[in-house]
């Protein structure tokens, strides 16, 4: 099946601050999902994004499915934006999502 | 429009016991998938049930694990005889019929199970 690798697996910086996680993945994708796990453990459905660039607020994605990777941006880092972050693609041809192993944020006020 | 409900939040359950987790979908939706997270660890995928039927198994445990969703009422992931490794949060996820490749699928709140 696809594998889904997800760096760094923790990044902890000063609030304000920007940051970049990546999600690479081993096989042609016709989507490509991020989420984040908040510290109480909610999975919230941050984009959808094949391929292209998407943004919503401080938060935005790229997607080069031609490269197999996908970029998340985080800007001007808040306290709330600590959790896990997970990027998943679907198997093609079928509905079952592949999660990457996550990358762990801490912002420290 | 509600979106998938999970329930019990949290389970705790002595080694032996048996283990039952409901899900609700979405309105609309007849499509239902089970996904597990270990602790400290991504989710992986279980199972993957339309309106009784099971399509997918394929992440499913051997025994002791079951799913079912009938064709009236929530789904239910069901374990029996749990063990400590049993721990974890089991999370559902609904999409609509005619879903293709994961883009419009919508997760719950997870259910968070214990075993002392």
């Amino acid at each position: 099946g696809i594998q889904v690798e997800q760096s760094p697996p923790d990044l902890i910086l000063q609030e304000g601050a920007n940051s970049t996680l990546r999600c690479n993945f081993s096989d042609s994708v016709n989507n490509l999902q991020w989420f984040h796990q908040n510290p109480w453990g909610q999975l919230i459905n941050l984009f959808y994004i094949p391929s292209g660039t998407k943004q919503n607020g401080r938060l935005s994605a790229t997607t080069v499915a031609t490269e197999r990777y996908s970029l998340l941006y985080i800007s001007s880092s808040q306290t709330t934006d600590s959790g896990v972050y997970f990027c998943a693609v679907p198997n093609f041809g079928n509905e079952k999502l592949t999660f990457g192993t996550g990358t762990r944020l801490t912002i420290i006020p | 429009n509600a979106g998938v409900m999970q329930n019990p939040r949290h389970l705790v359950r002595r080694r032996g016991q048996e283990a039952r987790l409901r899900c609700s979908p979405m309105k609309g939706h007849s499509h239902v998938y089970w996904y597990r997270q270990l602790p400290e660890e991504g989710l992986k995928f279980m199972v993957y049930l339309q309106k009784e039927n099971i399509i997918d198994e394929s992440g499913m445990p051997k025994e002791r694990f079951s799913a079912e969703f009938p064709k009236e009422g929530p789904s239910i992931l069901r374990i029996q005889q749990v063990v400590r490794g049993d721990s974890a949060a089991y999370f559902c996820a609904s999409s609509p019929p005619g879903t293709v490749s994961g883009n419009t699928i919508y997760f719950g709140e997870g259910s968070w199970l214990t075993v002392v």
